[in-house]
């Protein structure tokens, strides 16, 4: 029972350059989150998907990021212009329901840009 | 606005020793807490998952409470292991989806 897949491990980007993110929830999981962990800080919510769908993007910044869920295929959180300030981990979590049910965690994606 | 602290930041103990790790949350209308813990270069492993209407999880060596009333938690490891070493991050679930806060985290070294 494979857990939740983030990849790549590690994503190096220069500024200006585009980065997408993917992540594959664990299997029978529908919902699926996304968190950055930015260097010498806490884990920060910043949106929160279902299949084709978007809950909540409260903590995503409103410019260059944007994130999907389509009906087939993986989670993308995509990075357009990246700024050495979006270096950090990148944290996907996925759970079968909404709420009151434990989330799972991938690996990460630890993004730096040069 | 939700806040999350954990205390200490960082805790060094020698091996066999219980200990407990704090967290304290400002808004205490939450559904959920959660432990977790985080290894270097990992992503994080749900430990344990109190509802609101409960007191206390256990799961093995671990054991987690919550005060609702008083916005705290706390969690007891119970003959800690060098294995155990690693961030433990509280979270809190304020929301009908699981858009967690997360605290600072306790770095834990346990040393045999």
């Amino acid at each position: 029972n494979a857990g939740v897949m983030q990849n790549p491990r590690h994503l190096v980007r220069r500024r200006g350059q585009e980065a997408r993110l993917r992540c594959s929830p664990m299997k029978g999981h529908s919902h699926v989150y996304w968190y950055r962990q930015l260097p010498e800080e806490g884990l920060k919510f910043m949106v929160y998907l279902q299949k084709e769908n978007i809950i909540d993007e409260s903590g995503m910044p409103k410019e260059r990021f944007s994130a999907e869920f389509p009906k087939e295929g993986p989670s993308i959180l995509r990075i357009q212009q990246v700024v050495r300030g979006d270096s950090a981990a990148y944290f996907c979590a996925s759970s079968p329901r909404s709420s009151n049910s434990p989330l799972h965690f991938g690996n990460g994606t630890r993004l730096t840009v040069t | 606005k939700q806040e999350v602290t954990q205390i200490p930041a960082a805790l060094s103990v020698p091996e066999g020793e219980n200990l407990v790790l704090n967290c304290s949350f400002t808004d205490s209308a939450i559904y959920n807490l959660q432990w977790f813990r985080q290894d270097p270069g990992k992503g994080l492993t749900s430990l344990l998952l109190i509802q609101s209407s409960q007191r206390e999880q256990t799961s093995g060596r671990l054991n987690a409470s919550l005060d609702k009333s008083s916005g705290r938690s706390t969690l007891y490891i119970a003959a800690s292991q060098p294995g155990d070493s690693a961030t433990y991050l509280c979270a809190v679930n304020n929301n009908a989806g699981n858009m967690l806060t997360f605290g600072g985290g306790t770095r834990l070294m346990v040393k045999p």
